[in-house]
């Protein structure tokens, strides 16, 4: 079964700096979809970035981006400038395709952000 | 666009009651997900629907949570009855298809007490 490990449960990141969230998974599957997300206190789960596994290119959204290692398993998220609004929980999800296509979440970072 | 709507935010219960969950998915999307979320998780499927069949519904307790879709657009999910450890909050989403990006609502977050 496919499982998605976050290590770190905080983070702290000054303001205008960078700070990387970890991500591992495993699977045994070729053909899959990472994803981070970013859910504020209202709950909603709004989706930061995308990354396919058949591409070795790294995603990039703005100020978010991956650092993607198939063979290590690993999926971590960059987020550069931080700003206020980016203090939330993050969640590294896997999502095999094909199949059911279901999302599995890791247990979340919770990042805050020190002016 | 309007998003994925659920209500109510919240619920309080006493355990044994009974509980059901309301979610309207983004106009067109044929796929629909109930997702359980405990304090400190992230959140697990519980079911998913295409149209108005069941997909998978392989961690869903179903013997005291149930889930519908009728006409394959407004969902329910229903448990009866309730358990102290059913406290979490209930995440719907939706999506063009199974291999779209999935939209999720702002959830409902029950308390058994």
């Amino acid at each position: 079964a496919q499982t998605v490990t976050q290590s770190q449960p905080e983070m702290s990141v000054q303001e205008a700096e960078t700070v990387t969230l970890s991500c591992t998974y495993d699977t045994s599957e070729s053909d899959y979809y990472l994803f981070w997300y970013k859910q504020p206190p209202s709950r909603q789960m709004i989706l930061v970035i995308r990354q396919e596994a058949y591409k070795q290119q790294n995603a990039t959204e703005n100020r978010f981006s991956v650092n993607f290692q198939k063979a290590a398993k690993s999926f971590s998220l960059k987020i550069s400038d931080s700003q206020l609004g980016d203090a939330a929980m993050y969640f590294c999800a896997y999502r095999r395709t094909p199949g059911t296509y279901k999302y599995i979440f890791g247990t979340g970072t919770r990042l805050k952000v020190l002016a | 666009e309007a998003g994925v709507a659920q209500s109510p935010r919240y619920k309080i219960i006493e355990k044994r009651q009974s509980v059901a969950f309301w979610c309207n998915p983004i106009s067109g999307h044929a796929t629909l997900y109930w997702y359980q979320q405990i304090l400190g998780q992230g959140p697990k499927l519980l079911i998913q629907f295409q149209n108005n069949g069941v997909v998978d519904d392989s961690q869903l307790p179903k013997d005291r949570f149930s889930a519908e879709r009728l006409k394959g657009v407004d969902s329910t999910l229903k448990i009866q009855p309730a358990k102290l450890e059913d406290s979490a909050v209930y995440l719907c989403a939706s999506s063009l298809d199974p291999r779209a990006e999935a939209f999720f609502g702002q959830g409902t977050r029950l308390t058994v007490v």
